[in-house]
């Protein structure tokens, strides 16, 4: 069964850039079998979608945030991350890794709770 | 962007009642269409996907259907568990978009 591990920065000023890892277990990234995705939820609000990486690298991110947004994979390290720099209390969310496969996201991290506060 | 409109936002229900949670897009999606349930706290679960197909380990009380730009999801006879949120979420573009959430409540 594959598990998925968010960790990374918690408290983030404004403008500056959050920055996050997910760690995958019990499968490999380099096997092709997903995509690995990033959706956020700010508090008491729903799901939004940010993207995700490829295990060949390929991005793709949401128009909204794609000026903001970096997504990379180390498959040596079975990880990958996000990057959203320019941050605003609006970021300010739960933010889940997910496996993506035939568009479905199939097993998801914890979350992690990132808040943009001076 | 494909628009994703659930109804109700909210419901009150009993144990043992259906119940049936409604997804419609703003344009047709064939049968891109996916459930999770999400329990306060705890990260979503897929439910199912491809319109009807249930994911593995998931009770067979829950069942989807539908086509085009109108789904259904139906908990055929409601348990304590399934007090929870449920999101729709398109996967026929790129970019993946979900529903606002209907939160399921105990009457």
């Amino acid at each position: 069964q594959l598990q998925l591990q968010e960790s990374g920065s918690r408290l983030v000023k404004p403008s500056q850039t959050l920055s996050l890892t997910c760690t995958v277990s019990g499968g490999s990234i380099s096997g092709g079998a997903y995509s690995c995705s990033w959706i956020r939820q700010p508090p008491g609000r729903g799901l939004e979608y940010i993207g995700f990486v490829s295990p060949g690298g390929s991005t793709y991110y949401s128009p909204s945030l794609k000026s903001r947004v970096a997504m990379s994979v180390d498959t040596s390290k079975n990880h990958f991350s996000l990057k959203l720099t320019s941050v605003t209390a609006a970021d300010t969310a739960v933010y889940y890794c997910a496996s993506q496969r035939g568009g479905a996201f199939h097993h998801w991290g914890r979350g992690t709770l990132v808040t943009v506060s001076s | 962007d494909i628009q994703m409109t659930q109804s109700p936002s909210s419901l009150s229900a009993s144990i043992g009642d259906r119940v049936t949670i409604t997804c419609r897009t703003s344009q047709s999606i064939n049968n891109n269409l996916n459930w999770y349930q999400q329990k306060p706290g705890k990260a979503p679960q897929l439910l199912i996907y491809d319109t009807s197909i249930l994911q593995s380990g998931v009770p067979s009380r829950f069942s989807g259907g539908g086509s085009g730009t109108g789904f259904t999801l139906t908990i055929s006879t409601l348990q304590p568990e399934d007090f929870a949120t449920y999101y729709c979420q398109q996967s026929y573009t790129m970019f993946r978009t979900f529903g606002q959430g209907t939160k399921v409540e105990i009457k």
